[in-house]
């Protein structure tokens, strides 16, 4: 059984490029999320999915972030215009329904330059 | 791989000992607690979980305590063994409305053999 899967695992990018990171939930789950983790911090929500309606974004730090679960599995978590403050490791996670234990991808190292 | 321990509170114990993470959390309507162990360069792993409505719950080893009077999630490892030793995080969740995990500061565990 596939756990939560995430790709590219790290990403380096120039400030002002856009990139896509993306997440395969563990088959089945209905919910997804997103995070953002610091070095020596917890995870940071940013956006959940149940299915593929976008049910809270209010963690999304500005307007260059966003998110789609087009078709209720992947998703892909956008940013535009990086800047270096965007450096972070980003996790996604799922679960089966809404308010339950949530399995972590390993997530995407993000380094804007 | 990727330290998350960096700046964390550490608790420093000895194989066999029995350790006990502390967890403050903020909302008092949250009716959902997690506990999750992340080892470098890992995602965080689910270890026990609880709802408002009980204030101890057992799991293989572990122990999780609630009190809701005084904001208070405790996670306690019985037997500790070197293989413990992570960062472990509490996160609540459950607001009315809401299926979002807000995640504690983490708490370094180190065993010594």
């Amino acid at each position: 059984g596939a756990g939560v899967s995430q790709s590219p695992r790290y990403k380096v990018t120039k400030r002002g490029q856009d990139v896509a990171l993306r997440c395969d939930p563990i088959s089945g789950h209905v919910s997804l999320y997103w995070y953002r983790q610091a070095l020596g911090q917890g995870p940071e929500f940013l956006t959940y999915f149940n299915y593929e309606a976008q049910q809270d974004k209010s963690g999304l730090p500005n307007d260059r972030f966003s998110a789609e679960r087009p078709e209720g599995s992947i998703s892909t978590l956008t940013i535009q215009r990086t800047e270096q403050r965007d450096s972070a490791m980003y996790r996604c996670a799922s679960s089966p329904r809404d308010i339950n234990e949530q399995f972590f991808g390993p997530g995407t190292r993000l380094t804007v330059l | 791989g990727e330290s998350v321990g960096l700046h964390l509170p550490t608790l420093s114990v000895q194989e066999g000992d029995n350790s006990i993470i502390n967890c403050a959390y903020s909302n008092s309507a949250s009716d959902y607690f997690i506990w999750y162990k992340q080892e470098s360069g890992k995602g965080p792993q689910f270890i026990i979980d609880i709802r408002s409505n009980m204030d101890k719950r057992q799991g293989q080893r572990v122990t999780v305590l609630l009190n809701k009077t005084v904001k208070h999630l405790s996670l306690q490892i019985a037997a500790t063994q070197p293989g413990d030793s992570a960062v472990y995080f509490c996160a609540e969740g459950g607001v009315t409305g809401y299926s979002t995990l807000t995640f504690g500061k983490g708490t370094m565990l180190l065993v010594s053999p």
